[in-house]
């Protein structure tokens, strides 16, 4: 089955230590992103890839960047963690401007 | 400036009963997108439906269905004879056309308990 694949689905950091979060795609769509999802809350849109066009959105903080190797990969890179980082983190594709595809979260300890 | 309110942040009922979620929307843009989202508790957001501004059309699928009214700028979500099943986040969410239409403006969610 076509999906969005994330990983690892748990991650345990320390403050202040990098970390990759993963998220692949076997729909072949090209718009892919990143969600930042706090407990009780909408998800915050962090940023997207339009094909290799890369997009922030303005509030995202600096310590987080992103990769988009090729169409089917896409990484969510936090320089230096901070306790108010502790979140779940989605990845989506979509066609276009068409319906998002959820992966199923990356959920992220910051100790 | 789009936004999308979900004024029902918790709402339980009891197997078997019908539930509408609301969701009102504001947007300046003639062309836009209206979506539902289904988050359960294992956390996974899965599209539930897509409606074009121009489709005013509602649908029906299975036990859930969809009214979308232009003209009072809303688009409910009605689930019949819930099920323990339908437990979980619902979130409207609204995309615009053209300039900035990647962004989904997401409501605050509505999350629906069914006792059995």
């Amino acid at each position: 089955d076509a999906m969005v694949i994330q990983n690892p689905r748990y991650q345990v950091t320390q403050f202040g230590k990098p970390v990759t979060l993963s998220c692949s795609q076997t729909l072949n769509h090209n718009v892919m992103y990143w969600y930042q999802q706090k407990s009780s809350q909408a998800p915050k849109l962090l940023f997207h890839y339009y094909d290799k066009d890369f997009n922030n959105e303005a509030d995202t903080p600096d310590n987080f960047q992103s990769r988009r190797p090729n169409t089917s990969f896409c990484f969510l890179d936090i320089r230096s963690p901070g306790l108010g980082d502790a979140a779940m983190y989605l990845c989506a594709t979509s066609r276009d401007r068409g319906e998002q595809f959820f992966g199923p979260g990356t959920r992220l300890t910051v100790l | 400036a789009q936004k999308v309110t979900q004024a029902q942040t918790e709402i339980s009922v009891v197997e078997k009963e019908d539930v509408t979620l609301d969701c009102v929307y504001e947007t300046r843009d003639t062309t836009y997108y209206l979506f539902w989202y289904k988050q359960p508790p294992s956390g996974e957001l899965v599209f539930l439906i897509r409606r074009n501004s121009f489709d005013e059309q509602n649908e029906i699928s299975g036990r859930y269905s969809w009214n979308f009214q232009k003209s009072t700028s809303s688009f409910n979500f009605t689930i019949t004879a819930s099920q323990v099943v339908d437990s979980a986040v619902y979130f409207c969410a609204l995309k615009r056309d053209g300039t900035g239409g990647f962004k989904t403006i997401f409501g605050a969610g509505t999350r629906l308990f069914v006792k059995a």
